[in-house]
């Protein structure tokens, strides 16, 4: 198994600003994604962060707006840049061990933007 | 179109009674399905993860189906708790998907009176 941590756990943001989450693996994992869950919804995938290359984005989710890092294979960050009220969402790091397809998630990061 | 549903509709139960989700897909053709916990303001818990060539898991009080002819899979949770009470997310890995992207219903919403 994989355990996950990330920071910060939650943050209220002004408009316009950015927030960076990282996200913190104790293991070695092959492939690492960022997960948006906005209020009262299902999880939605935002990317797959690639160890030493640019992430790959989902359909409506763009690198300028949210800017992916993974510089090895335990740690990544995702960037909400110029945010909106839009993006108020609970954000989630999830992680896929190696020799295996079980994916396991963080606790996520609530973000509030006023 | 390609959709994966849950129950809408939360689901009540009294304490020692057996919980059954369920969860249909339609135009996948799934590798396999996980099944998640999630608590109010936290990230999903793995569950159990079932194969297409699998009938059945289980895992103490857990037990899962997948039926790829009916498109479903069933979660079932006997001798049911209070601390149950969650909201249960299924997800899958399409086939054709290759980098391990996962699908997720939107939750069913799980209530056990004591």
């Amino acid at each position: 198994s994989a355990v996950i941590s990330q920071k910060p756990s939650r943050d209220i943001c002004q408009r316009g600003t950015s927030l960076t989450i990282q996200c913190q693996v104790d293991s070695q994992v092959t492939m690492m994604f960022w997960y948006r869950q906005q209020p009262g919804q299902s999880l939605t995938l935002i990317a797959t962060a690639n160890q030493g290359s640019e992430a790959t984005y989902e359909s409506g989710f763009v690198i300028d707006k949210f800017p992916i890092s993974r510089p090895n294979l335990t740690f990544s960050t995702l960037t909400v840049s110029n945010m909106s009220p839009e993006d108020s969402s609970i954000y989630l790091c999830s992680a896929r061990v190696g020799g295996t397809d079980t994916q396991y998630f963080g606790p996520g990061t609530r973000l509030t933007v006023l | 179109s390609q959709k994966i549903e849950q129950n809408s509709e939360a689901l009540n139960i009294q304490e020692g009674k057996t919980a059954t989700l369920t969860c249909n897909y339609t135009n996948y053709s799934p590798a396999y399905l996980q099944w998640y916990r999630q608590d109010p303001g936290r990230g999903p818990v793995f569950l159990l993860l079932i194969r297409e060539n699998e009938k059945e898991k289980r895992k103490e009080r857990l037990k899962v189906t997948f039926d790829t002819t009916l498109k479903q899979s069933l979660f079932h949770i006997t001798a049911s708790q209070p601390a149950d009470s969650a909201t249960y997310l299924c997800a899958l890995d399409p086939l054709e998907n290759q980098g391990g992207k996962l699908i997720f219903g939107q939750g069913t919403e799980l209530s056990v009176k004591p």
